[in-house]
């Protein structure tokens, strides 16, 4: 079974550029969630999806991040335009169950993102 | 609000030992699963081990375990054994208000041959 895969793995751009990031989850979660983790600091949670409803999108920083997922299936997070502080690695992670407390979330590669 | 405690920034072990990485949370919650993730420096996320709160019994993957103590709120990861591959950071999760996980600031691994 193939497991969650990001798309790229690292993105280099200029500030004030878009960058859109993409999640395939693995086969049949329903829940995928987007995390970020800023240099040296802690993984933060972004938002999550259940099919393709944002159930719960507090932890996006801005208006300048947009995150959409087609037909419940893969996902895309767009930054537009990009700001220094855009800068880390974007993490994707997918769910069955969605069970809050016991839900087991399997994670993506990650994109790093770079903004110049 | 929950929040997620992990005091070794660092550590460092030879091969074949034993090094234990320490966890605390806080959750008001009576029934959850507590996670281990580690990332190498090929970036994966990749999860070592759960535990489940309502489990007496520590869970237990090969060289890994961990020692969960309810009371405390503390849950540490033992790696037995230690191997070159074992060398990544690795970071203590618990669930959030909601469905995210909440992340340790993480441990950076080294081991030593």
């Amino acid at each position: 079974e193939a497991g969650v895969t990001q798309f790229p793995s690292h993105s280099v751009i200029e500030k004030g550029q878009t960058v859109t990031l993409r999640c395939d989850p693995i086969s049949g979660h329903d829940n995928l969630y987007w995390y970020r983790r800023v240099m040296g600091k802690e993984i933060k949670f972004l938002l999550h999806f259940v099919k393709e409803s944002k159930q719960d999108e507090s932890g996006m920083p801005n208006n300048r991040f947009l995150a959409e997922r087609t037909g419940g299936t893969y996902s895309t997070l767009k930054v537009q335009p990009a700001e220094l502080e855009d800068s880390g690695v974007y993490f994707c992670a997918s769910s069955q169950d969605g069970i809050r407390t016991r839900d087991t979330q399997y994670f993506g590669p990650g994109t790093r993102l770079t903004v110049l | 609000a929950q929040t997620v405690t992990q005091s070794q920034p660092e550590m460092s072990v030879q091969e074949a030992e034993t090094v234990t990485l320490s966890c605390t949370y806080d959750t008001s919650e009576s029934d959850y699963y507590l996670f281990w993730y580690k990332q190498p420096p090929s970036r994966q996320m990749i999860l070592v081990i759960r535990q489940e709160a309502y489990k007496q019994q520590n869970a237990t993957e090969n060289r890994f375990s961990v020692n969960f103590q309810k009371a405390a709120k503390s849950f540490s990861l033992k790696i037995s054994d230690s191997q070159l591959g074992d060398a990544a950071m690795y970071f203590c999760a618990c669930p959030g208000a909601t469905n995210k996980l909440i992340f340790g600031t993480g441990t950076l691994l080294a081991v030593q041959p």
